[in-house]
């Protein structure tokens, strides 16, 4: 039962560097989001996806892209990397709307330097 | 704007029983949701209100009341293993998710 997976787990940026952060899902969930977790801070959302093909802008989307190619992968881009975009990234996904509960990956610890 | 209102962090005895609180003032209700989530992990369900009331499930309980916009996590008989963050989300009239920053649970013994 992988769930949600997310890579990479960990990684140290440059300023200026590229940067995708790769979901995948194995439920057959419709709805994937990106959030980011900052200390003191509740989870905020930065883009979602209702399903294939389809993305959306959350809260905090600036300086972030993403793509939904295939129903069980949301990827999640940087590009230029800030040092303001250092957070732990997380992953969810739910099979419909946000009745439902949403499932976690494990998290992506970023540091931009 | 939108605001959801939890303590920043509590402390408890094992054993004892636990009250977190969360207050919410958003633009419309659709359901309110609790997680818990350990330190260097991700936030795992844990119960899901919509109508007023209590809802049990084992040690956890969950309190809705819409009116006055508050919903408590009620934790009994606390184990070390509950020492953990509890974040509050409440889905808005937009079916949005609206999150509190979480109350960090410490448990002693």
């Amino acid at each position: 039962n992988a769930g949600v997976t997310q890579t990479p787990k960990f990684r140290v940026l440059k300023t200026g560097q590229s940067m995708t952060l790769l979901c995948a899902q194995d439920m057959n969930h419709e709805y994937m989001y990106w959030y980011r977790q900052d200390p003191g801070m509740g989870l905020r959302l930065i883009h979602y996806s209702v399903g294939e093909g389809t993305t959306a802008k959350g809260e905090v989307p600036d300086g972030y892209n993403v793509s939904r190619l295939k129903k069980q992968n949301f990827l999640l881009g940087l590009e230029p990397a800030a040092p303001s975009q250092t957070s732990v990234y997380f992953c969810a996904s739910t099979y419909g709307d946000n009745y439902q509960p949403q499932h976690f990956g494990d998290g992506t610890r970023l540091s931009i330097l | 704007g939108q605001n959801i209102d939890q303590p920043t962090e509590m402390t408890a005895t094992e054993g004892a029983i636990v009250q977190i609180n969360c207050t919410y003032q958003t633009s419309g209700f659709n359901g309110l949701f609790w997680y818990q989530q350990h330190a260097g992990e991700a936030p795992t369900f844990l119960s899901y209100n919509v109508l007023d009331g209590l809802e049990e499930k084992g040690r956890f309980s969950s309190f809705l009341s819409r009116s006055k916009g508050y919903s408590y996590l009620l934790l009994k008989e606390l184990q070390m293993k509950d020492s953990a963050s509890y974040l509050c989300a409440v889905v808005d009239s937009n079916y949005q998710l609206i999150w509190g920053a979480g109350t960090k649970l410490i448990i002693k013994p």
